[in-house]
């Protein structure tokens, strides 16, 4: 069964405190691994797509690699601003459906 | 212009009723999906929808149905209402992998 696993659950950081966000898959002939945020109340946002191992994308503070088993999410100096669930997916099954996993709930304190 | 659009925001119903939630996306995309999205923050496919196909997840109970009336319509019934169905839902639309995610409806059973 085609998983995608997320840790830390949660995550608190103080402002200015790098750290990496890990996502593990156990996905057959990965199709890409995708990166979103979520807000409270809203719906996910699209970060990054990684098609190959050691590729990288990066969006301002956040930058996204991937290995042959995992991919990581590096937050550098962060805002409280970056404070949201982030979540990562992998294709799965026909028809373009996503495997999501449980998020990393990321505060970052002023 | 909201790009993928649900309605009512909010819905709180009584065990046993029926009740739809309406997405619309405006942005030409060729597949629409519905995800539920748990206490625990878990995102889990629902249901795939193109104009050619319809996938359902085999755990959806069969009192949940999708309807199409179009390109860019994908409405959630859902019958017979049980608590645990309490949830937020979300609908979601991509044309290739990238997905754009509407904001949320919270169902609550009483």
């Amino acid at each position: 069964e085609d998983q995608v696993t997320q840790s830390p659950e949660a995550l608190r950081l103080q402002e200015g405190e790098s750290s990496s966000l890990n996502c593990s898959y156990t996905v057959s002939g990965l199709r890409g691994l995708f990166w979103y945020r979520q807000d409270p109340g809203k719906g996910p946002e699209f970060l990054f797509t990684l098609y190959s191992a050691g590729e990288e994308k990066e969006k301002e503070r956040l930058k996204a690699t991937l290995t042959k088993k995992e991919s990581f999410l590096h937050i550098t100096a962060p805002k409280p601003e970056d404070s949201a669930t982030y979540l990562c997916a992998a294709p799965s099954g026909s028809a373009r459906q996503l495997t999501f996993g449980s998020g990393t709930q990321l505060t970052v304190l002023p | 212009d909201t790009a993928v659009s649900q309605t009512p925001k909010y819905l709180v119903t009584q065990m046993g009723n029926d009740k739809s939630i309406k997405c619309e996306q405006n942005l030409g995309h060729d597949t629409m999906y519905w995800y539920k999205q748990d206490s625990k923050k878990f995102l889990k496919i629902m249901f795939s929808y193109n104009n050619k196909e319809l996938i359902i997840n085999e755990t959806v109970p069969n009192r949940f149905s999708p309807k199409s009336p179009d390109k860019a319509h994908l409405n959630l019934h859902i019958n017979s209402l049980e608590l645990g169905d309490s949830a937020v839902y979300f609908c979601a639309s991509s044309q290739e992998w990238g997905y754009t995610f509407g904001s949320g409806t919270r169902l609550t059973v009483v």
